[in-house]
């Protein structure tokens, strides 16, 4: 059965790094969304992606986020300056359609910043 | 404010025995509402989803059910196994095609032999 999948699994980065977090989302769906959890907090909303730009982004996502397709399968996720608070489960997922389609969620990468 | 209320926080019950979780939520307009679990450290996985028109729907073990007039949801799992031991969550779709979905905190699910 196809999966979302992610790398790293875990990422460990020094505060002001920049780091790059990489989905496959499955072959043949059209939408893709940056989810992040905090530990011990809820799943939030960072952005979604449709046609090689930006749906709907959350107060979260500001100028240090940014994501990108770079190609046919990949979708990434950028922080430019990470912050202590920036150290959270990322979740990328992606739909074959719009709002009331199922959407597949990966693994995560667990992203720690110190 | 959109927002998505779980109750309880935690549940620990026996194996085989049944469990009921609630969500409610005031996210407006309203689309679809699903449940996830998921698994400590891994991505949720969806249990069902339900449309405003639909008041029930089963996957297997699990029943949840929607009444779009009190804003309230609820999921039902009957027989429980050590497997069921996950976070529960009440996902909302509130409208638009962008699939930006609301979640809710979860309900923490022991299930105990």
């Amino acid at each position: 059965e196809p999966e979302v999948t992610q790398t790293p699994s875990h990422q460990v980065t020094q505060m002001g790094q920049e780091v790059i977090l990489r989905c496959v989302p499955i072959s043949n769906h059209l939408y893709f969304y940056w989810y992040r959890q905090i530990l011990g907090q809820k799943v939030e909303f960072l952005v979604s992606f449709y046609n090689n730009e930006i749906s709907e982004k959350s107060e979260i996502f500001d100028d240090q986020f940014s994501v990108e397709r770079p190609d046919g399968s990949n979708f990434t996720l950028k922080i430019r300056s990470t912050k202590l608070e920036d150290s959270a489960m990322y979740f990328c997922a992606s739909t074959a359609g719009g709002g009331s389609y199922e959407q597949y969620f990966g693994p995560g990468t667990r992203l720690t910043v110190t | 404010k959109n927002q998505v209320e779980q109750s309880p926080q935690s549940l620990i019950i026996l194996e085989g025995k049944n469990c009921t979780l609630q969500c409610n939520y005031t996210v407006s307009p309203f689309s679809n509402l699903r449940w996830y679990k998921q698994d400590t450290g891994r991505g949720p996985v969806s249990l069902t989803i339900m449309t405003f028109s639909e008041n029930t729907k089963s996957n297997g073990r699990y029943t949840a059910t929607l009444d779009a007039d009190t804003k309230q949801s609820s999921l039902h799992i009957t027989a429980s196994q050590l497997s069921d031991s996950a976070s529960y969550i009440c996902v909302v779709h509130g409208s638009g095609n962008t699939g930006k979905l609301i979640f809710g905190q979860g309900t923490t699910l022991q299930v105990k032999p």
